[in-house]
């Protein structure tokens, strides 16, 4: 059974530092890694996802695979008060396309 | 473009009570279709999953079940509510291993 690990948090953040968010995953086959927003009372949105190949970039967010240590990491530069929400880390088990979701961490930036 | 639409938002129901949940899927064909929930401080349970009509896996044993009458449209059932189904369900459809979800729906039994 795949696994995925989150710090739970809270983890807060001044507006305008570097928001730092860990997942750990216990499949070392695990070829792929998305990442997840979900605001409070609302459903979770795919933000980022990355392939075992390389790390991802796409405007303040970056998605960084550590395979050898077997954790991927998202970080959201200049944070926002707007990123202020849960981040859930997912990989994929290699059936019937759904995904095995961390817990998720929350994170709050403060103005 | 792919759509999902998922109602109600907010359902309150009593113990016992029956309950029917609906999500269709717009703008694709044969969509892998999931139910998850998300119990308070909890993270995402995947309950049902189907790939095609009539097509139902079941990931956890409970009171609820799930039906695939058409292609794109997949629903949640319970004959009895118990307390312990209140939470915050979530339909998503697949496309290759990227899951969407739709809006959800806040199930509050009592």
């Amino acid at each position: 059974q795949k696994e995925v690990e989150q710090n739970s948090g809270p983890l807060s953040v001044p507006e305008g530092a570097i928001a730092s968010l860990n997942c750990t995953y216990s499949d070392r086959g695990s070829q792929s890694f998305f990442w997840y927003r979900q605001y409070s009372g609302k459903s979770p949105e795919l933000i980022m996802f990355i392939y075992s190949n390389g790390d991802k970039e796409d405007g303040r967010f970056t998605a960084q695979l550590n395979k050898a240590s077997q954790y991927v990491s998202l970080l959201i530069r200049d944070s926002q008060p707007s990123d202020s929400a849960t981040y859930l880390c997912a990989v994929p088990p290699g059936s019937q396309g759904n995904l095995i979701f961390g817990k998720g961490t929350k994170l709050s930036v403060k103005p | 473009s792919q759509t999902i639409h998922q109602w109600p938002a907010t359902l309150v129901q009593p113990v016992g009570s029956p309950l029917s949940l609906e999500c269709t899927v717009e703008g694709t064909s044969n969509p892998n279709l999931y139910w998850y929930r998300q119990a308070a401080g909890r993270g995402l349970q995947l309950l049902f999953y189907s790939v095609g009509i009539g097509q139902i896996s079941s990931e956890v044993p409970q009171n609820l079940s799930a039906s695939r009458p058409q292609d794109r449209q997949f629903i949640l059932s319970s004959k009895k509510l118990l307390l312990s189904d209140s939470g915050f369900y979530l339909c998503a459809w697949s496309g290759g291993e990227k899951l969407f979800f739709g809006s959800g729906t806040q199930l509050s039994v009592l």
